[in-house]
């Protein structure tokens, strides 16, 4: 167990809708990081969130948005759901000092599988 | 940019053998260097990491070193095990990009009796 709590596990919904994962970090965690694993992109950085600010950009598209709450936990939002959309969605934490340089080792949650029919 | 290739799979061992996964990365700094394992129906778990040239990680019996001269992180374990069938993915982070992993495409590895 890492420690990191995602939820729901698996969610299945339609084109067209909007859903949310949720994701709580290891406790003391200030960054989550939230990744993208899918068949044909292989595992892909999304988003980064630093003690509630975001701190760095992947490959997420307009249609995604996240927030880090002042407890630490996290959303990520899915908007306007696409078949390609399918995917297991990762939330990773860490303890990054941000502005040392130095970088931590993450720790990922189960994941939550999104299934867009 | 920067980038992870690894050796595509599968890979199909028999239960003792030696395991190689290769590993080479692409970076613009000096990177740290990860291998992650993922077992079916789980996340990821980290199994190693190295954060500096010729440091070596090793768990479970499982090592990799840095090489900067080859731009390398080669995967190794003497004798697998059948518990050892899972997909391994080998990963970069570089300190000042606040941290975000680049991942290769994964390596999934079969361990037979």
């Amino acid at each position: 167990d890492s420690g990191v709590t995602q939820t729901p596990k698996h969610l299945i919904t339609a084109t067209g809708q909007r859903v949310t994962l949720r994701c709580s970090p290891r406790s003391g965690d200030l960054s989550v990081y939230w990744y993208q694993q899918s068949l044909d992109q292989g595992l892909q950085f999304l988003i980064q969130y630093y003690n509630g600010e975001e701190r760095a950009k992947g490959n997420i598209l307009e249609r995604f948005s996240a927030q880090q709450f002042p407890d630490l936990h996290s959303e990520l939002n899915l908007s306007s759901l696409e078949l390609g959309d399918s995917a297991l969605y990762f939330c990773a934490s860490s303890v990054v000092p941000v502005g040392t340089g130095l970088t931590d080792t993450q720790y990922f949650g189960p994941g939550t599988r999104l299934t867009v029919l | 940019g920067n980038s992870v290739t690894q050796m595509e799979g599968p890979v199909t061992l028999s239960e003792e053998a030696f395991l190689t996964i290769n590993c080479t990365y692409t970076a613009t700094g000096y990177p740290s260097l990860f291998w992650y394992v993922q077992y079916p129906g789980e996340g990821l778990q980290l199994l190693l990491k190295a954060t500096k040239a010729d440091d070596k990680g090793s768990n479970k019996g499982f090592e990799a070193t840095y090489r900067k001269e080859t731009t390398s992180f080669h995967l190794e374990k003497g004798s697998v095990q059948v518990s050892d069938s899972a997909v391994y993915f080998c990963a970069l982070s570089e300190r000042n990009q606040g941290g975000k992993l680049i991942f290769g495409q994964g390596t999934e590895l079969s361990v037979k009796p």
